[in-house]
């Protein structure tokens, strides 16, 4: 079966310094990856995919992230953090159900704390 | 264009009601999702419609819970009874084509359940 680890509940980071938000994957064949965000009493916004091509994925509000197969890892990153980045993030993974269909899978979030 | 919308937005019930909640998918989406996080936990797969047939319900937890989607279009997920392990956030998502081919599921704001 497949999953997702993401190995810190809470990051911390002072506004202006880079960020990165952790995320390792098990799942078998090609490793179709998301991120996710939750602002503060908001839904789920999707900020970027993997699903083939070149290993950095750009995304929404200045995201970035390295696909690496070989540690299968999908850390979410930029380069500099502002506090309105506070928020929950989610690491996705396209694996099977019970039933056998593919739907997503997902990390329990890390806690994003951008320090003015 | 309209989002995932959801409906309400937070409900507090006593164990034993009932509760209905309700989402609309984006316009076109003939894929229509539904997830729950629980507190602390990951965010788990409960059931995917395409258009007015559910594909997968291998996520639901019991037969107290009970999704439909009417016409193709809105859907409905009813917990009856309710009982207190069902507290959590339950997302509605919807996508134009499927997480097999690596499509992006936009997700709404979700339905925030307190069963006291």
């Amino acid at each position: 079966a497949q999953s997702v680890a993401q190995p810190e509940d809470q990051v911390n980071v002072a506004e202006g310094n880079p960020l990165t938000v952790k995320c390792t994957y098990s799942v078998s064949g090609n490793p179709y990856l998301f991120w996710y965000v939750q602002y503060p009493n908001r839904g789920l916004q999707f900020l970027l995919k993997y699903i083939t091509g070149d290993n950095l994925v750009k995304g929404s509000y200045g995201f970035e992230a390295e696909f690496n197969k070989s540690q299968t890892s999908f850390h979410l990153k930029k380069p500099s953090a502002l506090v309105s980045d506070s928020a929950l993030y989610f690491c996705a993974v396209r694996g099977r159900s019970g039933a056998g269909s593919y739907q997503l899978t997902f990390g329990k979030g890390t806690k994003l704390s951008v320090i003015p | 264009e309209a989002g995932v919308t959801q409906f309400p937005s937070h409900s507090v019930i006593e164990k034993g009601q009932t509760v209905t909640l309700r989402c609309d998918p984006i316009s076109g989406h003939d894929n229509l999702y539904w997830y729950r996080r629980v507190m602390g936990k990951e965010i788990k797969f409960l059931l995917h419609f395409v258009k007015e047939s559910k594909q997968d319900e291998s996520g639901m937890p019991n037969n107290r819970f009970l999704a439909e989607r009417t016409g193709g279009t809105y859907s409905t997920l009813k917990v009856q009874p309710a009982e207190l392990e069902d507290s959590g956030v339950y997302f509605c998502a919807s996508s134009v084509g499927q997480v097999f081919s690596g499509n992006t599921i936009y997700f709404g704001e979700g339905s925030w359940l307190t069963v006291v």
